[in-house]
């Protein structure tokens, strides 16, 4: 049972352009969100999160969007650079089971062409 | 800063046959997770360790185990290998006190292939 997905498997995306990454979950009692980059041969690193208590968090050029109310959450890369090429996971977790008990989604490869 | 190290990177078991993976947290960190990466799965949570106890299990058989040792150290066991336990084995570090926001620290895996 995939509590967090993302649907789409792969984006391609121009240099400059805006990137979409777009994730869903099904339980309700996630807090916290978090999006994870990985690059071939490495462990996944941390990019951004946010709180259930809030809709928008910024870092750079990176933004992510939680809708709670259709349980989806979004990263917005702007503006795309290729050494953004990666796999984006997006993964949610709840307090009640613990905040190191991260549910993953099943990752969105990017890639930035030049 | 040393980084979160996993040994062995890559290792060849065949079924029936038990393995110990290992991961060194970055100093400091008391928290140690261990994932599973399928290419179906994605990343499933099989359990963290804080300060040498278990303190969360993810849904997966007893034939997978793990321990934490006094220095932070964590090894995962998996004895009674299944084909389908052919993965990477992500291991992953925090701060794990205060205010834990699930911001890991992962290491580049142990990749077993079972044949």
């Amino acid at each position: 049972d995939q509590q967090v997905k993302q649907n789409s498997p792969s984006l391609s995306v121009q240099e400059g352009r805006i990137s979409i990454l777009n994730c869903d979950y099904t339980n309700s009692m996630f807090d916290y969100f978090l999006w994870y980059k990985k690059y071939p041969a490495e462990g996944p690193t941390f990019l951004i999160s946010i709180s259930s208590i809030k809709d928008k968090n910024e870092d750079g050029r990176f933004t992510v969007f939680l809708n709670k109310s259709a349980k989806h959450l979004s990263l917005h890369i702007v503006p795309s650079q290729p050494g953004d090429s990666a796999v984006y996971f997006c993964a949610a977790s709840a307090y009640t089971t613990g905040a190191n008990n991260l549910f993953f989604g099943t990752g969105t490869r990017l890639t930035v062409i030049p | 800063k040393a980084g979160v190290t996993q040994t062995p990177r890559y290792l060849i078991k065949t079924r029936g046959q038990q393995v110990t993976l290992s991961c060194s947290p970055i100093s400091g960190h008391r928290s140690v997770s261990w994932y599973q990466q399928t290419p179906g799965q994605g990343l499933q949570f099989l359990f963290e360790y804080f300060s040498e106890t278990q303190r969360n299990k993810g849904n997966f058989p007893g034939r997978f185990s793990g321990r934490q040792f006094s220095n932070s150290r964590s090894e995962m066991n998996v004895s009674t290998l299944e084909l389908g336990d052919s993965a990477l084995y992500l291991c992953a570090s925090s701060l794990g006190a205060g205010i834990n926001t699930g911001e890991l620290f992962f290491g580049e895996g142990s990749r077993l292939t079972v044949l």
